[in-house]
């Protein structure tokens, strides 16, 4: 099946910065990855998604990119603030079926 | 809102317990999930539901019992469960197609004692 590995596990910026979270995959049929953002108490919620057709996603200060000759995808979030402060997990879907990476704990220094 | 609803929120059972979790979707979709989330491990899947057939069985004991009657309504049946259990339950619902999102509800936080 599907292994999606996710790095790193932890991640400190200062307010500002820029955020970069990596994500692999195991399997070349994975043709959908979206990108969750779960705060405390919450359940996940999409913030970002790109297919497999597709090189480069951007929706404000939130980008992904997909590598699928390296099976490797990437959110990168720019000048963050505070309240991007919360767990992220990559996804790789394989028609219905997700596959979770194990969540970047994101924390954004005032 | 994201138009998954759980409940309830927040759960404590005793290992001998029978309690049920209740997912009900309001967003048309054709199919359900059940993840748990623990500490410290990616979201592991334990059952899929795709048009009320139940498509997935992610090699989960059996004191974990899954029920769809319908597409907008998930249950998880619980009975004799172990303190290992102890974790975030998260229902999803999404479309039967490919490459569209999941959508989840906020939680059952589980406590086995």
């Amino acid at each position: 099946g599907e292994n999606v590995e996710q790095h790193p596990s932890t991640l400190s910026v200062q307010e500002g910065d820029s955020a970069v979270i990596k994500c692999t995959y195991s399997d070349s049929a994975s043709n959908y990855f979206p990108w969750y953002k779960q705060e405390l108490g919450k359940g996940p919620q999409l913030i970002i998604d790109i297919r497999s057709n597709v090189g480069e996603k951007k929706d404000q200060r939130i980008a992904v990119t997909l590598n699928k000759t390296a099976k490797h995808f990437s959110l990168h979030i720019t000048e963050t603030q505070p309240e991007d402060s919360a767990v992220y997990f990559c996804a790789a879907s394989i028609g219905n079926q997700f596959y979770f990476g194990t969540g970047t704990s994101l924390t954004v220094i005032p | 809102e994201t138009g998954v609803t759980q409940t309830p929120r927040h759960l404590v059972m005793g290992m001998t317990n029978k309690k049920s979790l209740k997912c009900e979707q309001h967003l048309g979709h054709n199919a359900m999930y059940w993840y748990k989330q623990s500490a410290k491990k990616p979201l592991e899947l334990m059952f899929v539901y795709n048009f009320k057939e139940q498509t997935e069985n992610n090699s989960v004991p059996s004191r974990f019992s899954p029920e769809c009657p319908n597409s907008s309504h998930l249950f998880l049946h619980l009975h004799t469960l172990q303190p290992e259990d102890s974790a975030l339950y998260l229902c999803a619902s999404s479309q039967v197609t490919q490459g569209t999102e999941a959508f989840f509800g906020q939680g059952t936080r589980l406590t086995v004692v």
